[in-house]
């Protein structure tokens, strides 16, 4: 089965800060993975995904995620952390296998990143 | 940009009432879900349906039945509202091209209470 894990529920990170949000997973097979963030009373938006080539993978805002296959991780990260970053992430991964699970994305339970001025 | 709209940002219902919650996307995709999202659990899918008239049960379906009768609307029903049901309801709306499913795209939710 499918699954992600995101270990820390709280990240905190001054303003101008590099930030990391982690990330690993499990996957039977080859893994396309997600994140996702939420910023208050609103729905997930797409950031980033992994789904074959380069490890490093570029996204909206600025952010990234480094795939590393040995450690089953999905690291999110951005080199500079801006108070308007503050929201809700989400590591996700993709089911690809065939029938009726047809692409659906498993979740993580979310990591909360505040950033502080 | 896609759009998937729920037609409800909040919602109070007292237990036992039925409930639907609707949701509309415009892009023509074929896959929609449900999920419902509480703090600490994250998402888990309800529901979600690859076509028309199709539905697949996720991983919480108990309390819930769902409806496709057009391709762009996908409706959660809670057959008899309870207190635990109290959560956050998300619809997300994707496709397949090319072999590949394309990232969700999410409605901005309703927040149900039942009192």
């Amino acid at each position: 089965a499918q699954s992600v894990a995101q270990p820390e529920d709280q990240v905190n990170v001054a303003e101008g800060n590099p930030l990391t949000v982690k990330c690993t997973y499990s996957v039977s097979g080859n893994p396309y993975l997600f994140w996702y963030v939420q910023y208050p009373n609103r729905g997930l938006q797409f950031l980033l995904k992994y789904i074959t080539g380069d490890n490093l993978v570029k996204g909206s805002y600025g952010f990234e995620a480094e795939f590393n296959k040995s450690q089953t991780s999905f690291h999110l990260k951005k080199p500079s952390a801006l108070v308007s970053d503050s929201a809700l992430y989400f590591c996700a991964v993709r089911d690809i296998g065939r029938g009726s699970t047809l692409g659906r994305l498993y979740f993580g339970r979310g990591t909360q990143l505040t950033v502080w001025p | 940009d896609v759009k998937v709209t729920q037609s409800s940002r909040y919602l109070v219902k007292r237990t036992g009432e039925k409930v639907f919650l609707e949701c509309v996307q415009d892009m023509d995709h074929e896959n929609m879900f449900w999920y419902r999202q509480d703090p600490g659990l994250g998402l888990r899918l309800i529901y979600f349906s690859y076509d028309v008239k199709m539905k697949e049960k996720g991983d919480i379906p108990e309390g819930y039945s769902v409806s496709r009768e057009k391709k762009e609307r996908f409706s959660l029903i809670l057959e008899s509202a309870s207190t635990n049901q109290t959560s956050m309801y998300l619809c997300a709306s994707g496709y397949r091209g090319g072999g590949r499913y394309s990232p969700l795209h999410f409605g901005n939710g309703t927040r149900l209470t039942v009192t």
